[in-house]
C-alpha cells in the first residue's frame, strides 16, 4: 500500500501568518493517465471532512484562492498564505492514484 | 444540492453484524462510483471499499477485505455497506462518500459504529 507521511503533524500559526503542509508518498502518484491524484481535505471538529485540493492544484468552488496545492511524484504541499480563525482543525492528504486509496495522519492546525 | 444521509450505526457486539445505509440525492447516482470512508474515535481517516457506478467490481481495505461487503441499489440510489465479523477495533464514524475520479468530492454526516461488548 502507498503510505502518506504529513509533516508537521501540528502546526500552530498566528493570524495572517503563512502555513505550510508538506505530504510524502512512498511511490510516485502519476497515474497511467499523467495525472498525479493527490488531494487535500480539510476537517473542522465535529464535523465531516470537506475537500480543499484535487489533482495537486485545483481548488474546489468556495475554496478561499489563500490556499494553493502543489507538488508531484511524491512530494506535495498544501500552503495557506494568511491564516484565518476558521482554517484551523485537521488537514489530511490522500492518494487516489493506487488502489488502496491511502490518506496520511492529518495535521493538526491551530491559531497561536 | 447534493445529500449523502447515512443510517444504520449502532452499538454492536464483536462477531456480530450490522448493516449500513447511504441514500442520496442531488446528482445522478447510477453514474457515480461511491465509497465508503471511516474515522476511528480521535484518529486520522481511512478508506474503507468503492464500487463503481455499475457495480462490476469492488475495491477493499485489506483491514475490512472478508469481511465488509458493499454493494448499490441505483434504482433507490442507495450504498450499502453490510459489516461482518465484526471487531472493536471497526468502531468508528462511517462516512458515504461521492467518487470524483481519484477523489472524493462529497461526504455524508457519517453514522457512529461501536464494537463493545
Amino acid at each position: 500500500d502507498v503510505v502518506m507521511t504529513q509533516s508537521p503533524l501540528s502546526l500552530s500559526v498566528a493570524l495572517g501568518q503563512p502555513a505550510s503542509i508538506s505530504c510524502r508518498s512512498s511511490q510516485s502518484l502519476v497515474h497511467s493517465d499523467g495525472n498525479d491524484y493527490l488531494n487535500w481535505f480539510h476537517q473542522r471538529p465535529g464535523q465531516s471532512p470537506r475537500r480543499l485540493i484535487y489533482k495537486v492544484s485545483s481548488r474546489d468552488s468556495g475554496v478561499p484562492d489563500r490556499f494553493s496545492g502543489s507538488g508531484s511524484g511524491t512530494d506535495f504541499t498544501l500552503k495557506i498564505s494568511r491564516v484565518e480563525a476558521e482554517d484551523v482543525g485537521v488537514y489530511y492528504c490522500m492518494q487516489g492514484t493506487h488502489w488502496p486509496w491511502t490518506f496520511g495522519q492529518g495535521t493538526k492546525v491551530e491559531i497561536k | 444540492q447534493v445529500q449523502l444521509v447515512e443510517s444504520g450505526g449502532g452499538v454492536v457486539q464483536p462477531g456480530g453484524s450490522l448493516r449500513l445505509s447511504c441514500a442520496t440525492s442531488g446528482f445522478t447516482f447510477s453514474r457515480s462510483a461511491m465509497h465508503w470512508v471511516r474515522q476511528a474515535p480521535g484518529e486520522g481517516l481511512e478508506w474503507v471499499a468503492m464500487m463503481p457506478y455499475d457495480g462490476s467490481y469492488t475495491e477493499y481495505a485489506d483491514s475490512v477485505k472478508g469481511r465488509f461487503t458493499i454493494s448499490r441499489d441505483n434504482s433507490k440510489n442507495t450504498l450499502n455497506l453490510l459489516m461482518n465479523t465484526l471487531r472493536p477495533e471497526d468502531t468508528a464514524v462511517y462516512y458515504c462518500v461521492k467518487d470524483d475520479y481519484g477523489s472524493l468530492d462529497y461526504w455524508g454526516q457519517g453514522t457512529l459504529v461501536t464494537v463493545s461488548s
